[in-house]
């Protein structure tokens, strides 16, 4: 299958900084990332829709200031999370469309933040 | 809203048995059906997909699908301790969206 990949898998930060996380398509170019948020025991949430080369669709109750979405190539979707509190500490995942086999979701390895 | 139920579980079988995973959906115009397995720690991966009412084989699982009682459910036959992880379903809503809204998953585990 495809390869998605995240960077870092692991970042620790303090309270108040911003954290760039980054998702590559490693062997295919994807038009459409998705970003998710996965809190302890509970289920994949999307944060928003990557597009290359225009704005990323938020979802709701999704703070597009505070979750700057930039996929400025085929294969690169960056989530950078601005002035990270404790609350923001979570598994971020990113996928990635592959157009060629009909539109199947292919998902990176997750970047795990703590925020302290 | 648009929603996906599963049984949080834990679901326990013993090995070598057949494990079923259940998978309800509110919105009857989905269109395609997936399960996942997310060790934990880990990110998901896909297991299979199905789209038309039926059953879909792919080596030890088998996905069916009823669209008219809005239910999927994954069978894991001879069960491996290997299998231990959480099950996601997900679907996808309509044939022009590419997003996947996910159950909260089953954990399974499958004792030697």
């Amino acid at each position: 299958g495809a390869v998605v990949s995240q960077h870092p898998s692991w970042v620790i930060c303090k309270s108040g900084t911003s954290v760039k996380i980054e998702c590559r398509s490693l062997d295919f170019q994807a038009t459409t990332m998705f970003w998710y948020r996965q809190f302890p025991k509970q289920s994949l949430m999307l944060m928003a829709t990557s597009n290359e080369g225009s704005k990323a669709t938020y979802e709701q109750g999704v703070e597009k200031d505070k979750f700057l979405i930039n996929h400025a190539s085929l294969t690169l979707s960056t989530l950078t999370v601005t002035s990270a509190h404790p609350e923001d500490s979570s598994f971020y995942i990113c996928s990635a469309r592959l157009e060629a086999s009909g539109g199947e979701l292919f998902f990176g390895e997750g970047s795990r933040l703590t925020v302290l | 809203q648009k929603e996906v139920e599963q049984n949080s579980g834990p679901l326990s079988v013993p090995e070598g048995a057949i494990a079923s995973l259940n998978c309800t959906y509110s919105d009857r115009g989905s269109q395609s059906f997936f399960w996942y397995r997310q060790y934990s720690g880990k990110s998901p991966e896909l297991i299979m997909f199905i789209y038309s009412n039926g059953d879909k084989e792919d080596g030890r699982f088998t996905a069916q699908l009823n669209k008219a009682s809005q239910y999927v459910s994954l069978l894991i036959r001879d069960s491996q301790p290997s299998d231990s992880a959480t099950y996601l379903c997900a679907v996808k809503w309509g044939a022009g969206s590419y997003q996947l809204t996910f159950g909260k998953g089953t954990k399974l585990s499958v004792i030697p």
